[in-house]
């Protein structure tokens, strides 16, 4: 079955302590991408990611570090997080090729950084 | 930057009627535009798209029409349903997808 993988679903943390969310996709895209929800402002794009070893900013890039060395792996990284990054997390991923770019969510990691 | 913008934020329609969301965006150089449905709790999931070698697409109860002069794009609901009610996001791109604000719309019964 086509799926993106989260973990964990929901977290839990305090300010200041490392976390990282992983996010895995088993349908060889090549583009992944991280998004941020809060309410009344849609889906914020965080980083995402082309290609192997291939990372850009999204809108929302403060705070949040990524790293793209297998191409069905895209974790985000929080080296210390604040309060200001709790929020619903999604990760999605899509196809480059051709008509193909549909973008598939994960679940959704709700982070929660007292 | 690039930018969508969306409306209305909120929309309430009588079950049965018909609802019309908006989208425009900044980047002339998109051509992709995806439509995505999120209920509550869950992922947002593609609904339609639609490229820009296309003026107009229907899918059963839903349609989203191009004006890529304008730069403006739509989607359009037909005969609502109860289960039509969640909150709707627009984008709009190309390797890089731009996410309007999203429109819940509340379906009456």
């Amino acid at each position: 079955e086509a799926q993106v993988t989260q973990n964990p679903r929901y977290l839990i943390t305090v300010t200041g302590k490392k976390l990282t969310v992983t996010c895995s996709q088993n349908m060889n895209h090549e583009y992944m991408s991280w998004y941020r929800q809060d309410p009344g402002l849609g889906l914020r794009q965080i980083y995402y990611s082309m290609n192997v070893e291939v990372t850009d900013k999204g809108d929302v890039p403060e705070g949040y570090k990524v790293s793209r060395k297998e191409k069905r792996n895209f974790p985000l990284i929080l080296e210390s997080p604040s309060p200001n990054q709790t929020s619903l997390y999604f990760c999605a991923s899509s196809s480059l090729k051709g008509q193909e770019n549909i973008q598939y969510f994960g679940a959704g990691t709700r982070l929660s950084v007292l | 930057g690039e930018n969508v913008e969306q409306h209305p934020s909120t929309l309430s329609v009588q079950e049965g009627d018909s609802a019309v969301i908006k989208c425009t965006y900044s980047d002339s150089a998109s051509n992709y535009f995806p439509w995505y449905k999120q209920e509550l709790g869950k992922r947002p999931q593609l609904i339609i798209d639609i490229r820009s070698n296309v003026g107009e697409k229907k899918d059963q109860r839903i349609a989203v029409t191009l004006n890529k002069t304008a730069k403006h794009f739509s989607l359009h609901i037909t005969e609502t349903q109860p289960e039509d009610s969640a909150v709707y996001f627009c984008a709009a791109g190309d390797d890089k997808i731009i996410f309007g604000k999203g429109t819940r719309l509340h379906i009456l019964p």
